[in-house]
């Protein structure tokens, strides 16, 4: 059975704190790895990654994928207030279907 | 704004009932896919349309059904509703490039009482 599973379940930070948050996967048929901020309600997209040890950089959120061992981080550097959210990871399986399949998502919380 | 549209916001009504939700997909993609978000669980994959056909089905049930029309837009249909249906719905589309990235829309948030 395909199983993504996120730690921490939820993290609570001070500003400009740097956290990892942690996805890791068994799946049959991998294509990709999705990591998606989700506030109010919808998800945003940030980051794709495919392929092994490159690392996928945006301001201060940074992500790399290690296809050997099945995982990936999302880092966040100099944390604000604005980072609180949700951080779901998503994996893109390669069959017929084109769904993600999703983490329960890390709660983070940044506190002034 | 990821550019896909969803109504209502919310939705209330009663056991037993019926309610379609809305989404307009980003201009240009043909892909459409609906999840399910309870509380304490994570996304779930209902179904996917590709330009007017059904692709793939996940855990939907059979009280749930969708359609996607010419202009591309689709809707979700829930009957039979149970208080266990109760959760946001969402809705993301995607476009026919390798990438494949899905962009979602604000969701729809269903209680049923």
């Amino acid at each position: 059975e395909d199983k993504v599973v996120q730690s921490p379940l939820s993290l609570v930070v001070h500003e400009g704190d740097t956290v990892t948050l942690n996805c890791s996967y068994e799946v049959t048929n991998f294509r990709s790895l999705l990591w998606y901020k989700q506030e109010k309600k919808a998800p945003t997209f940030l980051f794709m990654l495919t392929s092994s040890g490159i690392e996928k950089k945006s301001g201060r959120l940074s992500s790399i994928l290690d296809k050997k061992e099945l995982f990936s981080i999302l880092n966040i550097t100099a944390t604000q207030t604005g980072d609180s959210a949700v951080y779901l990871c998503a994996v893109h399986l390669q069959t017929g279907a084109n769904n993600l399949f999703f983490g329960t998502g890390t709660r983070l919380t940044v506190i002034p | 704004d990821s550019g896909v549209t969803q109504t209502p916001k919310h939705l209330i009504t009663a056991t037993g009932q019926r309610v379609t939700l809305r989404c307009s997909p980003r201009s240009g993609d043909l892909s459409v896919y609906w999840y399910q978000q309870s509380l304490d669980q994570g996304l779930q994959f209902l179904i996917q349309y590709y330009n007017g056909e059904e692709r793939a089905k996940g855990n939907i049930l059979e009280r749930f059904s969708a359609q996607q029309f010419p202009d591309l837009h689709s809707e979700l249909n829930l009957s039979s509703l149970e208080l266990g249906d109760s959760a946001l719905y969402f809705c993301a589309s995607s476009g026919t490039s390798a990438k494949n990235i899905q962009y979602f829309g604000a969701g729809t948030r269903l209680s049923v009482l």
